[in-house]
């Protein structure tokens, strides 16, 4: 079956450098992106999402680019932090009952 | 800031013994979710509610599994007779509308014995 995946299961940075998490993902027809962190002990925290028909959106510190053409998605963390460090999954939506696909995971780890 | 509560946040339940996981949405979501991660897996579907009846469901969403929405405040899954492969963390989420963010609990640990 199609799913989500993650390139680099684990991304090491340094503090005050930028981040970049890669997600590749196969359904065509997913039309909605999301990003989430997890830090140990609690649930996915939403951090950015984008809509198939934008290719860049802008958060705080955060940016998500989307590539259909290459099923494509990066989550770029800005200044890295070392409150930053937790575990990164992407999430397709595609169903009419809104389920979300998510990968599995980057763990991004900040040195001081 | 408005969030998803879960409790307990931890269970432990003997083979074959039925449980109750309980979530409250956040308020004015009209969206609810249960997700389950299995150690060291990645976080996986379960079931989608809206209008008081499921709207999508995952083949892991077996008979053993159900969902209800008894008042306006909590959402919450049961497991008929549990298994050992039912140990995992269980996430609620719930969203305002379906093509939106879904925001999650801290989860509720199942564990089997």
């Amino acid at each position: 079956g199609e799913s989500v995946g993650l390139h680099l299961p684990t991304l090491s940075v340094q503090e005050g450098d930028n981040s970049i998490i890669n997600c590749a993902y196969s359904n065509s027809a997913s039309d909605y992106f999301i990003w989430y962190k997890q830090e140990s002990g609690k649930g996915p925290q939403f951090i950015i999402d984008i809509r198939s028909n934008m290719d860049k959106r802008q958060g705080q510190r955060v940016t998500v680019l989307l590539n259909k053409t290459v099923k494509h998605l990066s989550l770029q963390i800005a200044a890295t932090q070392p409150g930053d460090s937790a575990v990164y999954f992407c999430a397709e939506n595609l169903g009419a009952g809104n389920m979300l696909t998510f990968g599995g995971g980057t763990r991004l780890m900040v040195k001081p | 800031e408005p969030e998803v509560t879960q409790t307990p946040s931890h269970q432990v339940t003997q083979m074959g013994q039925e449980v109750i996981l309980r979530c409250v949405p956040i308020s004015n979501h009209l969206y609810f979710y249960w997700y389950r991660q299995i150690l060291g897996q990645k976080v996986e579907f379960l079931v989608s509610f809206y209008n008081n009846e499921i709207s999508e469901k995952s083949e892991i969403f077996d008979d053993q599994f159900s969902v209800e929405r008894p008042d306006g405040s909590n959402f919450t899954l049961k497991i008929r007779s549990t298994k050992l492969e039912d140990s995992a963390m269980y996430f609620c989420a719930s969203s305002y509308r379906g093509n939106q963010p879904q925001h999650f609990g801290d989860g509720t640990r199942l564990s089997i014995l």
